[in-house]
C-alpha cells in the first residue's frame, strides 16, 4: 500500500534559522513526488515536482531533493512569511488515474 | 490564484441532508479531482474524472457521488450526511502527471 510519512509534525524556527523537513514514501512505482504549501483557510499551493532520485529543485529560500525512499524540503534563512503547513504527496505510476497520496504535513512557524 | 473555483465556500447543514459542491477547473485542464481534508486524516483522495469519465476512485463513501459535465465543471454530491462528514472538501484540476492545482475548498459543517 502506498504511504507517505512526514516529519516532524510541527517545527518552530527563529527567522534566519535554516532547517529541513522530511518526507518518507513507499510506492510501488514513483511517477512523481510533489511539495505543496498550505496556508490556513486556503487550498494547497504547488511548489515543486521531483521525478527521479538525485533530482533537486529550488525556489527562493526553498530547495527540494529526492532519493529512492525520501524527499527533503530545505528551508534556508526562513522568514515569518514562510510559516505554513508543507505537504508532500506522491503519484503511483501503477495506480489507476493520477491521484495524489498525501502525507499529513509539517506545520512550520517562523518567528522574528 | 490557482484558477480553480469552488462554490460555496461554506456550507452549514444538518444530519441526514444532501448537499452539492461545485468546482470549475483551470482553463485547459481535463482532469478534476476531489479530496477531503479532516484534522485527523489529512488530505484523502475521493474521486477523479477525466473529460467527463470517471477515472479513479479512492476512499469515497457510497453516500457520495460526483460527475463531470461537458463544460468540464464538476459537482460532488453528499447525501444522508453524518456528523463525521464535516470537513474541508477540495477540488483540484490538472493534466496527467502534471502538478494538480487546488481551489480554496468548501468547508462543510454538519450540525
Amino acid at each position: 500500500e502506498d504511504q507517505v510519512t512526514q516529519s516532524p509534525e510541527a517545527l518552530r524556527l527563529q527567522e534566519g534559522e535554516s532547517s529541513s523537513l522530511n518526507c518518507s514514501y513507499t510506492v510501488s512505482g514513483l511517477r512523481g513526488l510533489f511539495w505543496y504549501r498550505q496556508d490556513p483557510g486556503k487550498g494547497p499551493e504547488f511548489l515543486f515536482t521531483l521525478y527521479s532520485a538525485g533530482e533537486e529543485k529550488e525556489k527562493e529560500r526553498l530547495k527540494a531533493t529526492l532519493t529512492k525512499k525520501e524527499s527533503f524540503l530545505h528551508i534556508t534563512a526562513p522568514k515569518p512569511e514562510d510559516s505554513a503547513t508543507y505537504l508532500c504527496a506522491v503519484q503511483d505510476i501503477n495506480q489507476a488515474g493520477t491521484a495524489l497520496i498525501f502525507g499529513k504535513g509539517t506545520t512550520l512557524s517562523v518567528s522574528s | 490564484d490557482s484558477g480553480v473555483t469552488q462554490t460555496p465556500k461554506h456550507l452549514i447543514t444538518a444530519t441526514g441532508q444532501r448537499v452539492t459542491l461545485r468546482c470549475s477547473p483551470r482553463s485547459g485542464d481535463l482532469s478534476v479531482y476531489w479530496y477531503q481534508q479532516s484534522l485527523d486524516q489529512g488530505l484523502q483522495f475521493l474521486i477523479q474524472y477525466y473529460n467527463g469519465e470517471e477515472r479513479a476512485k479512492g476512499n469515497i463513501l457510497e453516500r457520495f457521488s460526483a460527475q463531470q459535465f461537458p463544460d468540464l465543471h464538476s459537482e460532488l454530491n453528499l447525501s444522508s450526511l453524518e456528523l463525521g462528514d464535516s470537513a474541508l472538501y477540495f477540488c483540484a484540476s490538472g493534466m496527467g502527471g502534471e502538478p494538480q492545482h487546488f481551489g480554496d475548498g468548501t468547508r462543510l459543517s454538519i450540525l
